[in-house]
């Protein structure tokens, strides 16, 4: 099976604009659910999509949101950039949402905001 | 709420030298426990994960973790590390209260660094 792919790898943006990430979890994965990491903050949890309904959602700020498609793949969205979002945002997918299912992880984005 | 302390941000060792990697939590529920790698410019994965039974869990590389519920701790150890163990570990703690809420909350991580 293909792991968790997330596009782009790489993106620099300046402040003001806004940026869509996507992430594609593996093949029969539902739950869906994103971080943030920076060496200040650490990874903190964004929020998790299940079936397209949004189930868990952290303390982050309304520029923050994602989606997700029937497909379960995922998109999320930081619209107004500012400096302190440039981080390693990763994705993960685990295949029912809650419980002790393992998540799996993509490799990240990288988002330096200029 | 659920938390995740690691006590030691940096930790320098030796090849083939033991190392624990520390970690305890704070939650006033039941929990899943466990221990990712992140290797650099990668995703984490997944080392070792206690959900229940045996408090003593061990992944297929040589590190082990006990699950200690009075002292709320899970402490990751090797025995004898290689270079290859090079990376940044995550401790990270799922509640199962029943509800809802199953998110993942991850301590700030240890940057384990074996040295030759």
């Amino acid at each position: 099976k293909a792991g968790v792919t997330q596009t782009p790898r790489y993106l620099i943006k300046t402040r003001g604009q806004q940026v869509t990430l996507s992430c594609s979890p593996i093949s029969g994965h539902r739950s869906v659910s994103w971080y943030q990491q920076t060496p200040g903050q650490g990874l903190q949890f964004l929020f998790e999509y299940f079936s397209e309904t949004q189930r868990n959602k952290g303390n982050f700020p309304g520029r923050f949101s994602g989606r997700q498609f029937s497909n379960s793949r995922s998109e999320m969205n930081v619209s107004t950039l500012e400096l302190g979002d440039s981080a390693l945002y990763l994705c993960a997918s685990t295949h029912t949402s809650g419980g002790a299912g393992e998540q799996f992880f993509g490799p990240g984005t990288r988002l330096t905001v200029l | 709420a659920q938390s995740v302390t690691q006590l030691d941000s940096q930790v320098p060792v030796f090849e083939e030298a033991p190392v624990e990697l520390r970690c305890n939590y704070s939650s006033s529920v039941s929990v899943y426990l466990f221990w990712y790698v992140q290797y650099p410019n990668q995703g984490l994965q997944l080392l070792l994960k206690y959900l229940s039974g045996s408090t003593l869990v061990e992944s297929i590389n040589g590190f082990e973790a006990e699950f200690n519920k009075s002292q709320t701790s899970f402490h990751l150890r090797k025995p004898s590390v290689h270079i290859s163990d090079t990376a940044e570990y995550f401790c990270a703690v799922k509640s199962h209260s029943g509800g809802s809420n199953y998110k993942l909350t991850f301590g700030k991580g240890t940057l384990l660094t074996v040295n030759p």
